[in-house]
């Protein structure tokens, strides 16, 4: 089974700083996806950015890129010139190429302040 | 784009009544829903999956007999939280894959979510 894991309950960073997500995953399958969810305080789920498995270059996001490391299962998101509007629970998931639920991590909660 | 709408968006009701909640898909078709149950601060947990036309997987640990999903059409899932109680309040959120496309990149959208109190 697969397993998501989001080491950092809580994180805070300043207007225009840059900040770092972890997550790191668990699966026996070659082909994927991964994805960043934001929720902010209305609860919407708000997809942030997705990486295919295959595809080794990272993807962005205008202000979001990740660093994808296949080998090391980890899918870290990084936020640039971090905003207000930023500050939400991110969640970490996981799709297996047969395209059934989204696994999530227990997500991050993000607080940019001014 | 793509979007999913759920109702109620919030419903408060006493303790052995039976809520229904609807997730509809409004421009396009999903054969497969997923429905999520979310506390306060914590993650979304898979309840089950629904298949148009069939019976929706449950994951462990959910009661079938206690939450009655319903996926008649290409466009509309229906989750009934049935006799609840105060422990079944939570946020409940819909999910619809979208099943144009290849198999795997079909993307999910989700509904905005239904806050349900139980007194």
């Amino acid at each position: 089974a697969q397993t998501v894991t989001q080491s950092q309950p809580e994180m805070s960073v300043q207007e225009a700083e840059t900040v770092t997500l972890s997550c790191t995953y668990d699966t026996s399958e070659n082909n994927y996806y991964l994805f960043w969810y934001k929720q902010p305080p209305s609860r919407q789920m708000i997809l942030v950015i997705r990486q295919e498995a295959y595809k080794q270059q990272n993807a962005t996001e205008n202000r979001f890129s990740v660093n994808f490391q296949k080998a090391a299962k980890s899918f870290s998101l990084k936020i640039s010139d971090s905003q207000l509007g930023d500050t939400a629970m991110y969640f970490c998931a996981f799709l297996n190429q047969a395209g059934t639920a989204l696994i999530f991590g227990k997500g991050t909660t993000l607080s940019v302040s001014s | 784009g793509a979007v999913v709408s759920q109702h109620p968006s919030w419903v408060i009701c006493k303790s052995g009544t039976s809520v229904k909640i609807e997730c509809r898909s409004l421009d396009f078709q999903a054969t497969t829903m997923f429905w999520y149950r979310q506390f306060p601060k914590q993650s979304l947990m898979l309840m089950a999956t629904s298949n148009e036309g069939s019976k929706a997987t449950y994951e462990q640990g959910v009661e079938k007999d206690k939450f009655l999903i319903n996926h008649a059409s290409l466009t509309l899932s229906t989750l009934t939280v049935t006799s609840a109680h105060p422990e079944d309040s939570s946020f409940y959120i819909c999910s619809a894959r979208d099943s144009r496309g290849p198999f795997g990149r079909q993307p999910q959208h989700f509904g905005d979510g239904t806050r349900l109190s139980i007194l």
